[in-house]
């Protein structure tokens, strides 16, 4: 079974722009979280969709927005891009079931650069 | 509120010797812990977790950690280094196994595995 798949690996912006990461879920996870990793602030949960649904949202501006498709796959949306917002983003889908707990898992991530 | 903390930001052990990475945490309900690892240009992989019943709980590729409520602790052992794992060593406390956006994570160890 493929592992989560993230597009593009890397990405340089300009201050001012606007950007769009991708993320395809392992087959069959309907769940999709997305993180932010810096050196300075570390893993920030960003949000998490699940059935075309934002089910949970971290504190970030605005700015930070995201969706889901029917096919889970899901997009995640920068705009007005800023010096700070260069880091690795990272996605990670899971299964959710009755149990009290679903593992995540995760992509390699994308390493957005702003310039 | 949930905090986690990693004794040490860089931890070196030459190759055979015993791994201890330091977590601490701190959570006002049953904790959920986890310990992630992430090497280079990749995400993370889940070495193992608590969740409920026995405290010693072993993970992949040899790793094992034991949650001690009394002191309030989740720490990473491995008996002997191999040079493959040096990587970036996450611990992870949760409210929830489900509710991703409860997931803290600590800031990290970076382990170096001298020859």
């Amino acid at each position: 079974k493929a592992g989560v798949t993230q597009t593009p690996r890397y990405l340089i912006k300009t201050r001012g722009q606007q950007v769009t990461l991708s993320c395809s879920p392992i087959s069959g996870h309907r769940s999709v979280s997305w993180y932010q990793q810096t050196p300075g602030q570390g893993l920030q949960f960003l949000f998490e969709y699940f059935s075309e649904t934002q089910r949970n949202k971290g504190n970030f501006p605005g700015r930070f927005s995201g969706r889901q498709f029917s096919n889970s796959r899901s997009e995640m949306n920068v705009s007005t891009l800023e010096l700070g917002d260069s880091a690795l983003y990272l996605c990670a889908s899971s299964v959710i079931t009755q149990s009290s707990y679903n593992e995540q898992f995760f992509g390699p991530g994308t390493r957005l650069t702003v310039l | 509120a949930q905090s986690v903390t990693q004794l040490g930001s860089h931890v070196s052990v030459s190759e055979g010797a015993l791994v201890l990475l330091r977590c601490n945490y701190s959570s006002s309900v049953p904790p959920y812990l986890f310990w992630y690892v992430q090497y280079p240009n990749q995400g993370l992989q889940l070495l193992l977790k608590y969740t409920t019943g026995a405290t010693l709980v072993k993970g992949i590729n040899g790793f094992e950690a034991e949650f001690k409520k009394s002191e309030t602790s989740f720490h990473l052992t491995k008996p002997s280094a191999h040079m493959s794992d040096a990587a970036e060593y996450f611990c992870a406390v949760s409210e929830s196994g489900t509710s991703y956006d409860k997931v803290i994570f600590g800031p990290g160890t970076s382990l170096s595995v001298i020859p």
